[in-house]
């Protein structure tokens, strides 16, 4: 089957530093993406993995472990505009199918 | 360059009728994928095109379809709305190949009553 965790929710403090788990088990793996999407917006792609390590990218970093079926979603200097809801997603196939996770909602507090 | 757009932004139906759905790809984007977002389930995959072919599909029942045109532009249509249905319809689009980045366009949000 294909299953991509991660938690519901989260709440960080503004300028603090928050990751944000996702583990999956999927048929196939061609590559990880995060993306963000504020209420009532559409996602908006963040980061890409397709091969192990940390690729960083301003303030938002983000890591994979192909063998262990890992990835997290670094952010730190939080801003509130960070409030948002964070969505792991795999690509399994040839194809531009993702799966994704159900997504975890940061709440950034002053 | 435009972004992809989505058209109606908002629908309401009731149960029985169809509906179609439209979306317009980013410029020499060639494959279109729609998704359909509830709280309960999150983002789940209905199918994508790739000039004009169906690549892959989605588990939904056959009640789901869509289309692509010449053009890349894509549509989607719902037969025999339930209330189950009610969602918000994205579409998303990318260059080729699943190692492309997906573009998702506003989406449209369908009510069901």
């Amino acid at each position: 089957g294909q299953n991509i965790d991660q938690p519901t929710e989260m709440t960080a403090t503004e300028g603090a530093i928050v990751q944000i788990n996702c583990t999956y088990q999927t048929s196939g793996f061609n590559g990880l993406f995060w993306y963000q999407q504020h209420a009532g917006e559409a996602p908006t792609f963040l980061s890409y993995n397709v091969l192990d390590g940390l690729e960083e990218k301003g303030r938002f970093s983000s890591f994979l472990s192909r063998s262990k079926g890992y990835s997290y979603l670094l952010l730190k200097e939080l801003q509130m505009k960070d409030s948002a809801s964070y969505l792991c997603a795999v690509s399994g196939g040839a194809t531009n199918k993702l799966i994704f996770g159900t997504g975890t909602l940061l709440a950034v507090q002053p | 360059k435009a972004g992809v757009t989505q058209t109606p932004r908002y629908l309401i139906k009731t149960r029985g009728q169809q509906v179609t759905l439209s979306c317009s790809p980013i410029s020499g984007h060639r494959s279109v994928s729609w998704y359909q977002q509830t709280p309960g389930q999150g983002l789940q995959f209905l199918f994508e095109y790739f000039s004009e072919t169906q690549r892959n599909k989605g588990n939904f029942p056959g009640r789901f379809s869509g289309r692509q045109f010449s053009n890349s532009r894509s549509e989607m249509n719902v037969s025999t709305l339930e209330l189950g249905d009610s969602a918000l319809y994205l579409c998303a689009s990318s260059l080729a190949s699943s190692y492309n980045e997906q573009f998702f366009g506003p989406g449209t949000r369908l009510t069901v009553l």
